[in-house]
């Protein structure tokens, strides 16, 4: 059985720096095709994704947020670590992480999403 | 970046009725096309991907297809428990992209 967890602050203060960890059970990063993805909603409204990072260390960001976003990966520990920089009260909303769903082809991995959801973690940024 | 629009924002029915949730992609994704329920204060949880393929455990009365960009989930026979709100995602090209949902509420 899969499942993940998000842990981290729930208020940090206008221009510091917020870190998530996001641990795991169920599978391993080392695992070939394997991801992890971060989600946000602000209150009332949509998702919006982050960032991701592959087995392989890869990683792939939102280009609106990637001068701010680190995402990181200890499989030792089966944790996913996401730092954001410079936060705002706009960045104010509940943080997921989820694993990614993917199929594999021939040759390659097809990845259609975030199959399994963490709780979430509610974030208020506020001085 | 692609952007997803869905329609309509909300849509209010009764238990038994048949829903139908429309994404529009901006530019063409394939079928790379996953859909979402996510339940106040719970976390989203994933019901179709690939367009059309039901993820495990899903119940049958939910389905998806795929015309070109246009996208739709159709719940066939609502459920007191399919209130809720319903997300569209496309994972054809980064940044992945959200619909803005659409909220299932009672009539």
């Amino acid at each position: 059985q899969i499942t993940l967890k998000e842990s981290g602050p729930t208020l940090v203060k206008p221009t510091q720096t917020l870190t998530l960890t996001c641990t795991f059970s169920g599978f391993s990063l080392s695992t070939t095709g394997v991801g992890v993805g971060w989600i946000r909603q602000p209150p009332g409204m949509a998702l919006e994704w982050l960032a991701l990072i592959y087995w392989d260390d890869d990683k792939r960001y939102s280009p609106s947020l990637k001068s701010r976003l680190t995402i990181t990966e200890d499989s030792s520990k089966n944790q996913v670590v996401l730092t954001m920089t410079n936060m705002d009260p706009v960045d104010t909303a509940t943080y997921y992480c989820a694993s990614l769903g993917f199929v594999s082809g021939s040759s390659s991995y097809y990845y259609y999403g975030m199959d399994v959801w963490g709780q979430g973690t509610t974030v208020t940024v506020s001085s | 970046d692609i952007q997803m629009t869905q329609s309509p924002s909300s849509v209010s029915a009764s238990v038994g009725d048949r829903v139908t949730i429309t994404c529009r992609a901006s530019q063409g994704i394939s079928n790379w096309l996953a859909w979402y329920q996510q339940k106040p204060g719970k976390a989203p949880k994933l019901l179709i991907y690939a367009a059309s393929t039901l993820q495990s455990g899903v119940p049958s009365r939910f389905s998806g297809s795929a015309s070109g960009t246009d996208f739709t989930l159709t719940i066939s026979g609502l459920q007191s428990e399919d209130f809720a709100t319903y997300y569209c995602q496309q994972a054809h090209t980064f940044p992945w992209t959200f619909g803005q949902g659409t909220k299932v509420d009672f009539k």
